[in-house]
Protein backbone atom coordinates (compact mmCIF):
# COMPACT_ATOMS: atom_id res chain seq x y z
CA UNK A 1 0.00 0.00 0.00
CA UNK A 2 0.96 3.41 -0.71
CA UNK A 3 1.62 5.56 2.22
CA UNK A 4 3.70 8.61 3.57
CA UNK A 5 4.56 8.94 7.33
CA UNK A 6 5.68 12.13 8.43
CA UNK A 7 7.41 12.56 11.85
CA UNK A 8 7.35 14.11 14.33
CA UNK A 9 4.06 15.51 14.07
CA UNK A 10 4.51 18.55 16.19
CA UNK A 11 7.79 20.00 17.22
CA UNK A 12 8.60 23.45 19.26
CA UNK A 13 11.93 24.71 18.91
CA UNK A 14 13.52 28.65 19.82
CA UNK A 15 14.80 30.61 17.29
CA UNK A 16 18.18 30.54 15.64
CA UNK A 17 17.98 26.70 16.48
CA UNK A 18 18.38 24.43 13.54
CA UNK A 19 15.96 21.22 13.25
CA UNK A 20 15.21 18.03 10.65
CA UNK A 21 11.57 17.16 9.66
CA UNK A 22 11.36 12.80 8.74
CA UNK A 23 9.30 11.93 5.83
CA UNK A 24 9.66 7.87 5.04
CA UNK A 25 7.53 6.65 2.28
CA UNK A 26 6.30 2.99 0.39
CA UNK A 27 5.45 4.51 -2.99
CA UNK A 28 6.22 2.48 -6.16
CA UNK A 29 6.78 3.01 -8.83
CA UNK A 30 8.71 6.28 -7.14
CA UNK A 31 8.84 9.42 -9.34
CA UNK A 32 9.19 12.49 -7.18
CA UNK A 33 9.52 13.86 -3.76
CA UNK A 34 8.08 17.16 -2.48
CA UNK A 35 8.02 19.36 0.42
CA UNK A 36 5.86 22.08 1.38
CA UNK A 37 5.20 24.54 3.66
CA UNK A 38 1.70 25.39 4.62
CA UNK A 39 0.96 28.69 7.14
CA UNK A 40 -2.34 28.13 8.48
CA UNK A 41 -5.25 29.17 6.79
CA UNK A 42 -3.42 29.50 3.44
CA UNK A 43 -2.38 27.46 0.30
CA UNK A 44 1.38 24.74 0.01
CA UNK A 45 3.85 26.97 -1.26
CA UNK A 46 7.19 24.32 -2.28
CA UNK A 47 9.75 24.31 -1.08
CA UNK A 48 11.54 21.52 -3.10
CA UNK A 49 11.05 18.62 -5.56
CA UNK A 50 13.36 15.67 -6.04
CA UNK A 51 13.79 13.03 -8.46
CA UNK A 52 15.24 9.83 -7.94
CA UNK A 53 18.44 10.96 -9.32
CA UNK A 54 18.64 13.71 -6.12
CA UNK A 55 19.54 13.53 -3.27
CA UNK A 56 20.42 16.89 -1.93
CA UNK A 57 18.28 20.16 -3.16
CA UNK A 58 18.38 23.32 -1.11
CA UNK A 59 15.69 26.34 -1.66
CA UNK A 60 17.65 29.16 0.91
CA UNK A 61 17.60 28.22 4.75
CA UNK A 62 15.67 24.70 3.73
CA UNK A 63 17.68 21.62 2.72
CA UNK A 64 15.83 18.58 1.18
CA UNK A 65 17.84 15.32 1.21
CA UNK A 66 16.83 11.67 -0.39
CA UNK A 67 18.20 8.28 0.20
CA UNK A 68 15.90 6.41 -2.43
CA UNK A 69 17.54 3.07 -1.45
CA UNK A 70 15.94 3.65 2.20
CA UNK A 71 12.69 5.23 1.15
CA UNK A 72 13.09 8.37 3.14
CA UNK A 73 13.61 11.86 3.23
CA UNK A 74 13.66 14.88 5.57
CA UNK A 75 14.20 18.18 5.83
CA UNK A 76 16.70 20.38 7.62
CA UNK A 77 15.91 23.79 8.59
CA UNK A 78 19.00 25.99 9.20
CA UNK A 79 19.07 28.96 12.07
CA UNK A 80 14.84 29.13 12.17
CA UNK A 81 12.94 31.99 12.44
CA UNK A 82 9.29 33.32 13.80
CA UNK A 83 8.03 32.49 9.87
CA UNK A 84 9.09 29.20 9.89
CA UNK A 85 6.37 28.53 12.06
CA UNK A 86 4.18 26.23 9.80
CA UNK A 87 3.19 23.16 8.69
CA UNK A 88 5.55 21.05 6.44
CA UNK A 89 4.03 18.53 4.61
CA UNK A 90 5.79 15.56 1.80
CA UNK A 91 4.22 14.40 -1.13
CA UNK A 92 5.84 11.87 -2.95
CA UNK A 93 4.03 10.86 -6.49
CA UNK A 94 3.91 7.74 -8.27
CA UNK A 95 3.51 7.29 -11.97
CA UNK A 96 1.57 3.52 -12.92
CA UNK A 97 0.71 4.83 -16.66
CA UNK A 98 -1.34 7.71 -14.33
CA UNK A 99 0.29 9.62 -11.49
CA UNK A 100 -1.04 9.67 -7.92
CA UNK A 101 0.00 12.01 -5.26
CA UNK A 102 0.73 10.48 -1.97
CA UNK A 103 0.52 12.78 0.80
CA UNK A 104 1.94 12.66 4.26
CA UNK A 105 0.06 14.10 7.32
CA UNK A 106 2.38 16.86 7.89
CA UNK A 107 4.85 17.91 10.97
CA UNK A 108 3.77 21.33 12.65
CA UNK A 109 6.49 23.71 13.76
CA UNK A 110 5.90 26.12 16.12
CA UNK A 111 9.62 28.80 16.82
CA UNK A 112 9.49 30.63 19.43
CA UNK A 113 10.98 33.55 20.57
CA UNK B 1 2.71 37.73 -11.98
CA UNK B 2 -0.49 37.30 -10.00
CA UNK B 3 -0.88 34.18 -8.10
CA UNK B 4 -3.57 31.42 -8.48
CA UNK B 5 -7.06 32.96 -7.40
CA UNK B 6 -9.65 30.86 -6.29
CA UNK B 7 -13.33 32.39 -6.28
CA UNK B 8 -15.54 32.06 -4.13
CA UNK B 9 -13.03 32.29 -0.83
CA UNK B 10 -15.80 31.31 1.55
CA UNK B 11 -18.99 29.15 0.73
CA UNK B 12 -21.67 27.86 3.08
CA UNK B 13 -24.53 24.95 1.48
CA UNK B 14 -26.80 22.84 2.87
CA UNK B 15 -26.83 18.82 2.43
CA UNK B 16 -27.93 17.94 -1.42
CA UNK B 17 -27.42 21.23 -2.89
CA UNK B 18 -24.36 21.45 -5.46
CA UNK B 19 -21.31 23.80 -5.51
CA UNK B 20 -19.12 24.94 -8.56
CA UNK B 21 -15.99 26.41 -7.03
CA UNK B 22 -13.41 28.21 -10.05
CA UNK B 23 -9.64 28.25 -10.05
CA UNK B 24 -7.45 30.82 -12.13
CA UNK B 25 -4.07 29.93 -13.02
CA UNK B 26 -1.30 32.15 -13.46
CA UNK B 27 -0.93 33.11 -16.98
CA UNK B 28 0.90 30.66 -19.60
CA UNK B 29 0.06 27.97 -17.17
CA UNK B 30 -1.64 24.90 -18.52
CA UNK B 31 -1.97 22.29 -15.94
CA UNK B 32 -4.27 22.91 -12.89
CA UNK B 33 -5.15 20.36 -10.47
CA UNK B 34 -7.42 20.10 -7.20
CA UNK B 35 -7.16 19.42 -3.82
CA UNK B 36 -9.01 18.57 -0.55
CA UNK B 37 -8.13 19.82 2.63
CA UNK B 38 -9.69 18.15 6.15
CA UNK B 39 -8.57 17.85 9.78
CA UNK B 40 -8.53 13.81 9.28
CA UNK B 41 -7.36 13.00 5.94
CA UNK B 42 -5.07 15.80 5.39
CA UNK B 43 -4.44 16.85 2.04
CA UNK B 44 -6.40 14.22 -0.79
CA UNK B 45 -5.47 14.96 -4.73
CA UNK B 46 -8.59 14.90 -6.78
CA UNK B 47 -8.00 15.61 -10.42
CA UNK B 48 -6.03 17.37 -12.49
CA UNK B 49 -6.24 18.59 -15.97
CA UNK B 50 -4.11 20.08 -19.21
CA UNK B 51 -5.14 21.60 -21.89
CA UNK B 52 -8.55 21.01 -21.24
CA UNK B 53 -8.36 16.99 -20.44
CA UNK B 54 -8.59 15.43 -17.46
CA UNK B 55 -5.02 13.66 -16.92
CA UNK B 56 -5.35 12.43 -13.51
CA UNK B 57 -8.35 11.42 -11.32
CA UNK B 58 -8.05 10.73 -7.43
CA UNK B 59 -9.85 8.42 -5.54
CA UNK B 60 -13.26 10.39 -4.89
CA UNK B 61 -16.73 9.75 -5.85
CA UNK B 62 -18.41 10.81 -9.14
CA UNK B 63 -19.96 13.33 -7.31
CA UNK B 64 -16.64 15.68 -7.78
CA UNK B 65 -15.85 15.94 -11.16
CA UNK B 66 -14.42 18.99 -13.35
CA UNK B 67 -13.63 20.96 -16.38
CA UNK B 68 -10.94 23.50 -17.87
CA UNK B 69 -11.33 25.56 -20.36
CA UNK B 70 -9.43 27.04 -23.21
CA UNK B 71 -7.69 29.86 -21.33
CA UNK B 72 -6.74 27.21 -18.39
CA UNK B 73 -9.20 28.55 -15.94
CA UNK B 74 -10.59 25.35 -14.24
CA UNK B 75 -13.90 24.91 -12.54
CA UNK B 76 -14.81 22.32 -9.97
CA UNK B 77 -18.15 20.86 -9.08
CA UNK B 78 -19.69 18.72 -6.45
CA UNK B 79 -22.83 17.58 -6.60
CA UNK B 80 -25.78 16.04 -3.66
CA UNK B 81 -23.28 17.51 -0.92
CA UNK B 82 -22.35 15.64 1.95
CA UNK B 83 -21.66 16.35 5.61
CA UNK B 84 -18.29 15.21 4.75
CA UNK B 85 -17.74 17.72 1.99
CA UNK B 86 -16.87 20.21 4.61
CA UNK B 87 -13.32 21.55 3.38
CA UNK B 88 -10.79 23.75 2.28
CA UNK B 89 -10.27 22.96 -1.63
CA UNK B 90 -7.29 24.22 -2.77
CA UNK B 91 -6.40 24.36 -6.85
CA UNK B 92 -2.66 24.49 -7.93
CA UNK B 93 -1.22 25.39 -11.31
CA UNK B 94 2.14 24.27 -12.92
CA UNK B 95 3.40 24.67 -16.76
CA UNK B 96 2.37 21.15 -17.20
CA UNK B 97 5.50 18.20 -16.71
CA UNK B 98 5.13 16.07 -13.45
CA UNK B 99 7.88 17.51 -12.16
CA UNK B 100 7.00 21.66 -12.35
CA UNK B 101 6.53 23.19 -9.23
CA UNK B 102 2.80 23.69 -8.42
CA UNK B 103 1.55 26.92 -6.98
CA UNK B 104 -1.14 27.12 -4.59
CA UNK B 105 -4.26 29.49 -4.89
CA UNK B 106 -5.27 30.23 -1.28
CA UNK B 107 -8.45 27.84 -1.34
CA UNK B 108 -12.36 27.82 -0.96
CA UNK B 109 -13.62 26.76 2.60
CA UNK B 110 -16.58 24.94 2.12
CA UNK B 111 -19.05 24.11 4.79
CA UNK B 112 -21.63 21.69 4.59
CA UNK B 113 -24.77 22.12 6.77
Amino acid sequence: KNQVEQSPQSLIILEGKNCTLQCNYTVSPFSNLRWYKQDTGRGPVSLTIMTFSENTKSNGRYTATLDADTKQSSLHITASQLSDSASYICVVSAQTGTYKYIFGTGTRLKVLA
Amino acid sequence: KAGVTQTPRYLIKTRGQQVTLSCSPISGHRSVSWYQQTPGQGLQFLFEYFSETQRNKGNFPGRFSGRQFSNSRSEMNVSTLELGDSALYLCASSLGTFTDTQYFGPGTRLTVL
